[in-house]
This record gives C-alpha cells, structure tokens and sequence, in this order.
C-alpha cells in the first residue's frame, strides 16, 4: 500500500542496532514483493525478494517477513551501518507485471 | 550487471519547451518503463512497453508521450513542459517477469 503525504517516515537507529522497516499492501492476489533501497540521488536498488507463497527470506544481513493474513511486509536489517542510511520502499508485484510501490521509509543510521 | 542509463542526471527547462528524457538499457529486455517520483507519493508509472513501437499508457500519461524505436531505448516526451511536472524521472527495465532494474534518475525542473 502507499501512504500519501509530503513527508516520509523516518525511522532512526544506532550504528551496529537492527532496523525493521514495514510496509502494509493491499492487494491479496499479489505475487510477490521486492524490497528496494533508493541513496540520495540515485535510483532505486533491488534488495531483496519474496514470493507470496513464502512467508521468511533471508539475504546478506536483510531478511524479509510476509504475513499475507494482515497483508504486511517487513525488513529487517541486521547490525545496520551508515551505508544503510537511504529510503526504502516495498513494492507488490501483480501479475508477475504489475508494480505498485509504497512511498518509502527513510532510514537514518547515527554513528 | 544489469545497466539502465539515462541521458541527464539534471534538467532545467521552461514552460512551454518540449522535453526529451532517454533510457537506454543493455541488457536487451523486453520490457520498459517510466516514472515519475514525487516526495511521499511514491513512484508513479507514466507509460510502459512491452516491446519495439508498442506502448501502453500507465497511471498518469497526461502530458507525456513515449517513443520505443529500438528495443534498448526508450524516450519520454513532455510536449509542452509545465511546473507541476518538475519531479525525478525514474526508468526501469524488466526481462519478462523478473525484477525491474532501474536507472540513476533524471531530476527535472521546470521554471
């Protein structure tokens, strides 16, 4: 799902802490979900997948978490470091064509 | 890797001009797209294209048009720029059902 505003969640966490960032969808039918990572100036960057049929995906200090009951995402990082400050945003694939993408979580890690 | 370029990185024109924004992909996907990205809006699909001089519209096409003449380049158009199109352009492409890839980002503003 998207949150629409002017302004996006920011989510601060201490060097070396684990980061969750979540993200809520609304489509049930949904094939699977993609966490990307957006620096400042930059293009968005895949992170990290999930299939709908899945409810647990790990990657290189990320894992991703669906619970497909209440329709909700999350990623969570582990011993986040400066290099993961950056918005982050979900996107819910339908169709294995069709992106929707939320707004973003902006992440900022204090050193 | 995969590699999505994109013309400009930064691009200030005037009410009234004509705008082109090319993507150029290498990695000879079928599918591409564009965005815009506004502050806690998300990313928004302008056009799309599934293949060499097929276009379809997406979720915001007014104002834009799309050209796809080879299957690694596409361009977006605003025939006659106006202020509330200034934004980040994002494009991304896609090899069938897989992750879109995205490029760098065009930011554009117009006076």
């Amino acid at each position: 799902g998207e949150s629409v505003g002017l302004h996006l969640p920011t989510l601060s966490v201490q060097e070396g802490d684990n980061s969750i960032i979540n993200c809520a969808y609304s489509n049930s039918a949904s094939d699977y979900f993609i966490w990307y990572k957006q620096e400042s100036g930059k293009g968005p960057q895949f992170i990290i997948d999930i299939r709908s049929n899945m409810d647990k995906r790990q990657g290189q200090r990320v894992t991703v978490l669906l619970n497909k009951t209440v329709k909700h995402l999350s990623l969570q990082i582990a011993a986040t470091q400066p290099g993961d400050s950056a918005v982050y945003f979900c996107a819910d694939i339908y169709n294995f064509n069709k992106f929707y993408f939320g707004s973003g979580t902006k992440l900022n890690v204090k050193p | 890797d995969v590699k999505v370029t994109q013309s400009s990185r930064y691009l200030v024109k005037r009410t009234g001009e004509k705008v082109f924004l090319e993507c150029v992909q290498d990695m000879d996907h079928e599918n591409m797209f564009w965005y815009r990205q506004d502050p806690g809006l998300g990313l928004r699909l302008i056009y799309f294209s599934y293949d060499v001089k097929m276009k379809e519209k997406g979720d915001i096409p007014e104002g834009y048009s799309v050209s796809r003449e080879k299957k690694e380049r596409f361009s977006l158009i605003l025939e006659s720029a106006s202020t509330n199109q200034t934004s980040m352009y994002l494009c991304a492409s896609q090899r069938g059902t897989d992750t879109q890839y995205f490029g760098p980002g065009t930011r554009l503003t117009v006076l």
